[in-house]
This record gives C-alpha cells, structure tokens and sequence, in this order.
C-alpha cells in the first residue's frame, strides 16, 4: 500500500501569509496526486488534481508542484476563507490513501 | 446540476449492521465508478471502497474489508455500502464521491453519521 505522509499537521499563520504544506508518496505515484480542501461540518472540496491543476473555480493562489513522490500546496497568499484542513490524495493505485492532513489556523 | 445525497446513518449497537445509500442526480450514473470516503472524530479522512461503473470490480480498505460491502443499482441512481460487525472505530461521517477514469473524487455528498456505540 501507498503511505502518504503530510507535513505539518497543523499551521499557524496570518491573512496575506504564503503558506506551504508538503505530502510525501512511500513509492513514485507519478503525477496521480489531489488536494482537498476540508472546512468543519462540509464535504471536502477538489482543488487541485493531477498535482498541479487547478480546479475550475479554485482561487489562482492556490498551486500544486511536484511529481513521483514529493508534492507541494502553496497558497500565495492566504485569505480568512482559506483557514480549513487540507489533505492530500494518491490515486494512482488501490488502495487509495490520504494525507493524514493540515490543519491551517490562525 | 450533480447531485449526491447520502442517507441511512444513525445510532448502532457494537456488532450491529447498517446500509448507507447514496442517490445519485445530474449526471450518467451508470458510466462512473463511486466511491465511499468517512471522516472519524478527530482523525483525517479515510477511503473506504470503490466500485467500478458495472459493478464488476471492487475495492475495500484492510479497515473494512470482510465487514463491509459495497454494491450499486444502475436502475435507480444509487449506491450502496452494506456495513456489518460494526464496531466503535467505525464511528464516523460517511461520504460518498463520483470518481471518473484517471480522476481524483468529485463531486461529494454532505455526508451521513454513524455512530457505533452501546
């Protein structure tokens, strides 16, 4: 199986912060990589797939980076609707598996 | 506009069974595999099964896997997860998700509660 590893777990910034989490793949999962994005009490939300592309509607500070087994979320600059959970996702091969997530706080 | 809506969650005794549904509106159910994502308290998400568009082809996480059962009726837009020997860490909110070839989830339902507990 396919362990995914986020870091942090949780992050602390401010309105207008540039943020990075980072999600690592125990085997190369290519380019076969989403985020989430996850608020308290909603279904989580697509951001990005295949790595590093943007979902329809998705803000352009938000970007995806990386290939094979080291990927990257960034947020360009952080906004007050931007503070949520965030996980990342392989799906390159079953069992599908999730980032253990990051919580972005104030 | 797509649309899927998860129902039969609820309070449930340890070893006890429940059958979560979710209906499926706005697009071509039978040509898209689905699959069921839980949220446990205060633990990050976790995929849980996957069927393929025919229902020909399954998949179970090792959490659940001769417990649980996942299944599909075509004729009426919606999909099923048969859950058996239920136990407390099986304690969560319960989505389910559309997952197209080569595609991450998307859409996802608002979820259904199941709690296991006596």
């Amino acid at each position: 199986d396919i362990q995914m590893t986020q870091s942090p777990s949780t992050l602390s910034a401010s309105v207008g912060d540039r943020v990075t989490i980072t999600c690592r793949a125990s085997q190369s999962i290519s380019r076969w990589l989403a985020w989430y994005q996850q608020k308290p009490g909603k279904a989580p939300k697509l951001l990005i797939d295949k790595a590093s592309s943007l979902e329809s509607g998705v803000p352009s500070r938000f970007s995806g980076g990386g290939s094979g087994t080291e990927f990257t979320l960034t947020i360009s600059s952080l906004q007050p609707d931007d503070f949520a959970t965030y996980y990342c996702q392989q799906y390159d091969s079953y069992p599908l598996t999730f980032g253990g997530g990051t919580k972005v706080e104030i | 506009e797509v649309q899927l809506v998860e129902s039969g969650g609820g309070l449930v005794q340890p070893g006890g069974s429940l059958r979560l549904s979710c209906a499926a509106s706005g697009f071509t159910f039978s040509t898209s595999a689905m699959t069921w994502v839980r949220l446990a308290p205060g633990k990050g998400l976790e995929w849980v099964s996957a069927i393929s568009d025919s229902g020909g082809s399954t998949y179970y996480a090792d959490s659940v896997k001769g417990r649980f059962t996942i299944s599909r009726d075509n004729s009426k837009n919606t999909l099923y997860l048969q859950m058996n020997s239920l136990r407390a860490e099986d304690t969560a909110v319960y989505y389910c998700a559309k997952r197209n070839p080569n595609y991450p989830f998307d859409p996802w339902g608002q979820g259904t509660l199941v709690t296991v507990s006596s």
